[in-house]
């Protein structure tokens, strides 16, 4: 149990395009999610948190008109990267806590989404 | 917020010796201590976490030692082997609020 998907696990975009990151869980609810980036040999830093059926709440120094949450049901969460450029290139991972707080604070982490920007 | 201090960066140990990794924390609301492992390119690893109200817990060859009071924790590697080498993260969150993680610490175990 437990298992929190992410689509896809890698993208190489252009420089000025969009790109659209999924975060799934699959077994349980989530009312919350977490986004965080991981640039090479450094460690996860948040992004923001996503409540279900709320607005997220953004790290200090995060855009939130670049980096677009949406966290529409209780499974599902959605990173837009905007107008990506090559300093956005990084390894995006979120993270999901079960809603029936059945294992506390643990989270759950997804496999990762490594965006290369061009 | 919270700000969490992972000593040393990188530890290099012979197999069969033990890997020690130290924390700090600076919030006293915090209660959960989770350890991490990451090999790259893929996910965090969840190996053992560790709740305010418990001082030790051990899981086979791996502890977490907790101090409420100094607010550091620290994760003991016994009987090291080569595929313990990773990079190891600590984290440190209040009830219901987002990780804040360490630095990492990257461990290689020699033969």
């Amino acid at each position: 149990g437990a298992v929190v998907s992410q689509h896809p696990s890698w993208v190489i975009c252009k420089s000025g395009t969009s790109v659209k990151i999924e975060c799934r869980s699959l077994d349980f609810q989530a009312t919350t999610m977490f986004w965080y980036r991981q640039f090479p040999k450094q460690s996860l830093m948040l992004m923001a948190t996503s409540n279900e059926g709320s607005k997220a709440t953004y790290e200090q120094g995060v855009e939130k008109d670049k980096f677009l949450i949406n966290h529409a049901s209780l499974t599902l969460s959605t990173l837009t990267v905007t107008s990506a450029h090559p300093e956005d290139s990084s390894f995006y991972i979120c993270s999901a806590r079960d809603a029936r707080g059945r294992a506390g604070n643990e989270q759950f982490f997804g496999p990762g989404t490594r965006l290369t920007v061009l | 917020g919270e700000n969490v201090e992972q000593h040393p960066s990188t530890l290099s140990v012979q197999e069969g010796d033990s890997a020690v990794i130290k924390c700090t924390y600076s919030d006293s609301a915090s209660n959960y201590f989770p350890w991490y492992k990451q090999e790259l390119g893929k996910r965090p690893q969840l190996i053992i976490d560790i709740r305010s109200n418990v001082g030790e817990k051990k899981d086979q060859r791996i502890a977490v030692t907790l101090n409420k009071t100094a607010k550091h924790f620290s994760l003991h590697i016994t009987e090291t082997q080569p595929e313990d080498s990773a990079v190891y993260f600590c984290a440190a969150s209040r009830p219901g609020y987002a990780l804040n993680f360490g630095k990492g610490t990257s461990l290689l175990v020699t033969p």
